[in-house]
């Protein structure tokens, strides 16, 4: 079945650290893949998405590359901010118009 | 402004009361989800609904109840059968061309005393 693994948090960085969170997914065929961000008592919103292998989402100077070899979508940004301090998910498309979520990581940015 | 709203934001009720959460889109999609978050946990599907009339379980969908009966609106019911109601409840709504991208509302944390 589909599945998504996301690496363990909470992740605690520097502003102005690099950035990454890792994400592998388990899925037949070739899925839409999707981050999307959580601020503390909110609900989600959708930060970057790719539709095919290959593709790089971006946004707010987020990126994630769509790795069909690896089965990864892994999130980097260049420079944290402490604004940046939320839950990460990771999610997939699967049949039906659905997502599969992965278990969220947290980042914490100190100043 | 478009958007979804989901009402209230928290809610308290006593075990063995059932309880209807809110949720209202003004974006004119046609697919709603209700997802339910525990602490440090990720997202797990309740129910769906594609279509007005119409709607679908998800993966935990025993103890919940759900109607369709406008687009704009799918509110959700937790029942007295759900064994650990206590938690997040998150409604999303998705436009029919977009393939998955879901759009989330504010949340509602249930808290059941």
């Amino acid at each position: 079945g589909n599945s998504v693994t996301q690496m363990e948090g909470p992740v605690t960085l520097s502003e102005e650290a690099f950035l990454t969170i890792n994400c592998t997914y388990t899925a037949t065929g070739y899925p839409s893949l999707f981050w999307y961000v959580q601020y503390p008592g909110e609900g989600l919103q959708l930060l970057l998405k790719a539709t095919k292998a290959d593709d790089k989402g971006s946004n707010k100077g987020f990126e994630a590359t769509y790795r069909k070899e690896t089965t990864s979508f892994h999130l980097e940004k260049g420079s944290v901010q402490v604004s940046d301090s939320a839950v990460y998910f990771c999610a997939l498309g699967r049949r039906g118009n659905m997502l599969t979520f992965g278990g969220g990581t947290r980042l914490m940015v100190k100043p | 402004d478009g958007g979804i709203t989901q009402s209230p934001k928290y809610l308290f009720r006593k075990e063995g009361q059932n309880v209807t959460l809110s949720c209202e889109q003004n974006l004119n999609h046609d697919a709603m989800y209700w997802y339910r978050q525990d602490p440090g946990q990720g997202l797990r599907l309740i129910y769906y609904s594609q279509i007005v009339n119409d709607f679908q379980k998800g993966d935990i969908a025993e103890g919940y109840s759900v109607s369709r009966e406008k687009k704009e609106s799918f509110p959700l019911t937790v029942t007295s059968a759900q064994k650990n109601p206590t938690a997040f409840y998150l409604c999303a709504s998705r436009a029919r061309s977009s393939y998955n991208e879901q759009f989330f509302g504010p949340g509602t944390r249930l808290t059941v005393l």
